[in-house]
Order: C-alpha cells, then structure tokens, then sequence
C-alpha cells in the first residue's frame, strides 16, 4: 500500500511569489491535514479537509489556504511568500474525520523561500 | 487550550542504555496522547498512541509510555537503546476543540545514541 506522497520535496521560491504543493493520501483515506514545521515554531497545525470541505483551521493568515478534490487529494497554496515561510510542509491523511488521530505523514516539501 | 511540553531538547545515551524522554500535557478533556519520530530528511512516524484504554501502551522498535493523569505526564521509554533509535521525537495531544486529528505538537527532543 502506497503511503502518503507529496511533491516537490523540495522548492526554491523568491519572495512575493507563491507556491502550491500537492498531497496524495492513503488510499481510502479521506482525511488530509497539513502541518509547517520550522526550527523557531516547531509543528504547526494549518488545516484539516475532509470530503472537500475545509473542518479545521490553525492560526495562519489568509495567504495560506488549501483545497481537497474529490479523489481525497489536496494542493495547498501560499501567496505573496514572506521569508518566514521556509519551512517544511508535512501533510498527513486519515481514515476519517474525528478519528483517533492516528495520522501518516508524507516526507514533507521543503520550501525555501530567497 | 491544549499544550503539550517535552523536557529537554536533546538527550544523550550510550548504546544498550534506558532511553526516557518526557513529556507533560495540558488538556481541558481527556486526550488523545502520541509520540512520533522523525528520522533526518523524512516525516513524521507513528511509535505508539493513548486513546483511553490501557495506561501502559506499546509501540514499535520496543518503545512503551506510561499514561499518567495523576502527573499529566506521557513519558517514552525503551529499555535498551540500539544507534538506529537516535531520531528526533515528538510528543503530541488532540481531543479539544479541534478534534482528535488536529495534533498539538511539543517542540520535540532530539535522541543522540553514543557507543
């Protein structure tokens, strides 16, 4: 069974632009949830999506943002990247939503923003 | 509000030693409690989880942890550490508001394992 397979692993971005990285989940998992981690704040929780619809937000501004397809795959975007934003994004799947927590994380994008 | 808090940032074992890593939780509602590990270059996996049954959980590569309500504590432990097990190490809880896969993660403790 494939696991969790995001791309790019990893980009190079200046600032100003944006960036949309790719997240396809366990089969038959439905539940996609993403996560920024960076040296300075750690794992931080962005969003959760399940059957399309966004069911949870984490205190991030309106530049970043998400979307899910109705394959379970979701894309998250970034616009106008500040330098703050090098981080590695993780995205994680799930059987469901309100489940046990039990998440598997793809390798990660590393974005590096210049 | 849930939070999660590991103390120490790094630990340092030999070889064939008790590797303990701890970690201390805050949570309005029973939690949901996890330890993940992340090797360099990759994601986040799974070693154990406490969802309220057993208070003595097991988890892979010979890890347990010991749910304490008492001590709001979730401590990892293996009995003898192997220079595989050297990873970073996360401490997780989820079950408030935004439900049991919105992970609060703790800041993670890096695992050096010497010979």
């Amino acid at each position: 069974k494939a696991g969790v397979t995001q791309t790019p692993r990893y980009l190079i971005k200046t600032r100003g632009q944006q960036v949309t990285l790719s997240c396809s989940p366990i089969s038959g998992h439905r539940s996609v949830s993403w996560y920024q981690q960076t040296p300075g704040q750690g794992l931080q929780f962005l969003f959760e999506y399940f059957s399309e619809t966004q069911r949870n937000k984490g205190n991030f501004p309106g530049r970043f943002s998400g979307r899910q397809f109705s394959n379970s795959r979701s894309e998250m975007n970034v616009s106008t990247l500040e330098l703050g934003d090098s981080a590695l994004y993780l995205c994680a799947s799930s059987l469901e939503q309100g489940g046990t927590g039990e998440l598997f994380f793809g390798e990660g994008s590393r974005l590096t923003v210049l | 509000a849930q939070s999660v808090t590991q103390l120490g940032s790094h630990v340092s074992v030999s070889e064939g030693a008790l590797v303990l890593l701890r970690c201390n939780y805050s949570s309005s509602v029973p939690p949901y409690l996890f330890w993940y590990v992340q090797y360099p270059n990759q994601g986040l996996q799974l070693l154990l989880k406490y969802t309220s049954a057993a208070t003595l959980v097991k988890g892979i590569n010979g890890f347990e942890a010991e749910f304490k309500k008492s001590e709001t504590s979730f401590h990892l432990t293996k009995p003898s550490a192997h220079m595989s097990d050297a990873a970073e190490y996360f401490c997780a809880v989820s079950g408030g508001t935004g439900g049991y896969n919105k992970l609060i993660f703790g800041a993670g403790t890096r695992l050096a394992v010497h010979p």
